[in-house]
């Protein structure tokens, strides 16, 4: 069965501090694709990043980076020198490689303390 | 270019009405998903169109529940004699060829 597990509910950092959000995954596919999602307060779900099993090297995209390994089922998120503005719940996601179906964690709430 | 769009972005209604959400896609997008929402968790998956063409629902769609994409483009999410239990946010996404999904802002459904 795919599963996706967010062990983090909730995270409080004070600004400019680091923060890793865990994503850890489940599938029998061994091809699937791996995404992190943003939903700040207003609602409306903000696409990060889509990665493909098969490419297992790290992405940095500016404060952003992720660390994909495979042998841990793990699809980790980093943000370097938060900021308030990254205050917002962060959903990890999991998709079949026909892309029919998502599946989505239960979300971390992060909150950036200024 | 415009992303997901909903209609209405808020909706109440009392226990036993039937209301129609619509989701407008993003233009080139050829899959729309159906997503519910509830507090603290997130999306679950109720339905996706590849095209004109209802491919896969959930078991979560109960039979109150019905959606339509007639022409390819927009698609409509109808919820029959409604229950206090499909409160919720209604989310729609759109994607190209099953790649990454835009999300559109949602439709809060309040049931009294």
């Amino acid at each position: 069965a795919q599963k996706v597990t967010q062990a983090q509910t909730e995270i409080s950092v004070v600004e400019k501090e680091d923060v890793t959000l865990d994503c850890v995954y489940e599938t029998r596919d061994t091809t699937y694709y791996l995404f992190w999602y943003k939903q700040p307060p207003s609602g409306e779900l903000v696409f990060l990043i889509r990665r493909n099993s098969f490419d297992e090297q790290n992405e940095i995209s500016g404060r952003y980076s992720w660390n994909f390994q495979k042998s841990t089922s793990s699809f980790n998120f980093t943000i370097t020198a938060s900021q308030v503005v990254d205050s917002a719940v962060y959903f990890c996601a999991l998709s079949d490689p026909t892309g029919n179906q998502f599946y989505f964690g239960t979300g971390t709430s992060l909150t950036v303390i200024p | 270019d415009t992303g997901v769009s909903q209609d209405p972005r808020h909706k109440i209604t009392k226990r036993g009405q039937n209301v129609t959400f619509r989701c407008d896609p993003i233009s080139e997008h050829n899959r729309l998903y159906w997503y519910r929402q509830t507090l603290g968790q997130g999306p679950e998956f109720l339905t996706y169109f590849q095209n004109e063409a209802q491919l896969e629902k959930s078991r979560l769609l109960s039979d109150r529940f019905s959606a339509e994409r007639p022409k390819g483009s927009f698609s409509t999410l109808e919820i029959q004699r409604t229950e206090q239990g499909d409160s919720a946010m209604y989310l729609c996404a759109s994607s190209h060829r099953g790649r990454e999904q835009f999300f559109g802002p949602g439709t809060r459904l309040t049931v009294l």
